[in-house]
């Protein structure tokens, strides 16, 4: 099956500064890459994702890049603020088997410093 | 409001006991899973359904099981609970047809004593 690697594990910024998680994956055949945001105590929440037929996106501060041919997406976070600490999973869907299971990362905790 | 709703939110019960996770949704959608977290921890995929009567087994063997009579409900049952049961779950839904976002619910907190 799919196998998500992330890192880093943990990341402390600067308020202000920015902020990248990687990801690389192992399915050629996986086609959408969400990154979801946990904070402590709460459920995921989706904040960006990304189909495998576009090479970038954006929505404000956060921006996630993909690369197929070597099998690794990225989430860029800008402007980092307080509010922006929390735990930040990566996933990959596979369409082998039965064609729409999730693989996450072993997530990134972010701290963002005042 | 369309929602993902769990129950019971927190649940502390001794070691043998069997256990019924609730899940339910409101938005209408047709695939459903069950994830196991430890705080802070990735999530591993435990069982999933694509519909009414359709379940599966995910990659982690958690000695549970899972029924889907009807479409906004997706119940989770340990029939016989562990110390190793210990974790958080979480019931996630997503809208058939397609890569889509996976909506999360709130998590059941299970400790097993």
């Amino acid at each position: 099956g799919e196998n998500v690697e992330q890192h880093p594990s943990t990341l402390s910024v600067q308020e202000g500064d920015s902020a990248v998680i990687k990801c690389t994956y192992s399915d050629s055949a996986s086609n959408y890459f969400p990154w979801y945001k946990q904070e402590l105590g709460k459920r995921p929440q989706l904040i960006i994702d990304i189909r495998s037929n576009v090479g970038e996106k954006k929505d404000q501060r956060i921006a996630v890049t993909l690369n197929k041919t070597a099998k690794h997406f990225s989430l860029h976070i800008t402007e980092t603020q307080p509010e922006d600490s929390a735990v930040y999973f990566c996933a990959a869907r596979s369409l082998r088997g039965t064609g729409n299971q999730f693989y996450f990362g072993t997530g990134t905790s972010l701290t963002v410093i005042p | 409001e369309a929602d993902i709703y769990q129950t019971p939110r927190y649940l502390v019960i001794g070691t043998g006991k069997k256990i019924t996770l609730e899940c339910s949704q409101t938005m209408g959608h047709d695939k459903m899973y069950w994830y196991q977290q430890d705080p802070g921890m990735e999530l591993h995929l435990i069982h999933y359904s694509y519909g009414v009567n359709s379940t599966e087994k995910g990659d982690l063997s958690s000695e549970s099981t899972v029924s889907r009579i009807r479409t906004e409900h997706f119940p989770l049952t340990l029939e016989s609970a562990r110390p190793s049961h210990t974790s958080q779950y979480l019931c996630a839904s997503q809208i058939a047809g397609g890569p889509n976002e996976q909506f999360f619910g709130p998590g059941t907190r299970l400790t097993v004593l």
